[in-house]
């Protein structure tokens, strides 16, 4: 049982270029996010989907889109790399909540993570 | 819009003592209130949580406090040890909505 798989783990890129990052999750998760993690700023969501073949956005959308085509999987994409995306980033998958309202339909699984560099 | 505000930035503490760390929220309607632990190279993992229906949970040596009217809530971790050293995340959710806001984190260093 992978749980949340990030890949890649580690990522270099030029001002301008693009890139996807891929999130996997194995636990059958209706929810899933994308957050990114700066020193100082904490945990801020990029955008997240509710089930498949939905998204939305979340605090800092600008820049990144997303796509949910499978249940298992949430892309986040980036058409033209900036600096200031050099961070974190981390995705999250949950069982749906506001239904039933158990603790662990409530629980965020996260990956280990993506450091992304953008020269 | 920060709705979730978290402190202190950072914290050392000698091994034994009592880590605490403090948040407030403005946002009424949030009725979930975690927190997530964070090592180094790794994600964040759910900890222990809390609703706004108690005032204390407490689970092994780590305690949530809950004020409600005060709008703040605290984690303690008592007898604090080397390997709790982290970053620590609280949070805070409503049932109507789909997503967790997270304070900015404390990092915690456990002095041996």
């Amino acid at each position: 049982n992978a749980g949340v798989t990030q890949t890649p783990k580690f990522r270099v890129l030029k001002t301008g270029q693009s890139m996807t990052l891929l999130c996997a999750q194995d636990m059958n998760h209706e929810y899933m996010y994308w957050y990114r993690q700066d020193p100082g700023m904490g945990l801020r969501l990029i955008h997240y989907s509710v089930g498949e073949g939905t998204t939305a956005k979340g605090e800092v959308p600008d820049g990144y889109n997303v796509s949910r085509l499978k249940k298992q999987n949430f892309l986040l994409g980036l058409e033209s790399a900036a600096p200031s995306q050099t961070s974190v980033y981390f995705c999250a998958s949950s069982y749906s909540w506001g239904q039933g309202r158990l603790t662990t339909n409530e629980k965020l699984f996260f990956g280990s993570g993506t450091q992304l560099s953008v020269l | 819009q920060q709705q979730v505000k978290q402190s202190p930035q950072s914290l050392i503490v000698q091994k034994g003592g009592i880590s605490i760390i403090n948040c407030a929220y403005e946002n009424t309607a949030f009725d979930y209130f975690p927190w997530y632990q964070q090592f180094p190279g790794k994600g964040p993992a759910l900890l222990i949580a809390i609703r706004p229906d108690v005032s204390e949970k407490k689970e092994g040596r780590f305690t949530i406090s809950f004020n409600k009217s005060a709008k703040q809530f605290s984690l303690h971790i008592m007898d604090s040890q080397p390997g709790d050293s982290a970053t620590y995340f609280c949070a805070a959710s409503m049932n109507r909505d789909d997503k967790i806001i997270f304070g900015k984190g404390t990092r915690l260093h456990i002095l041996p």
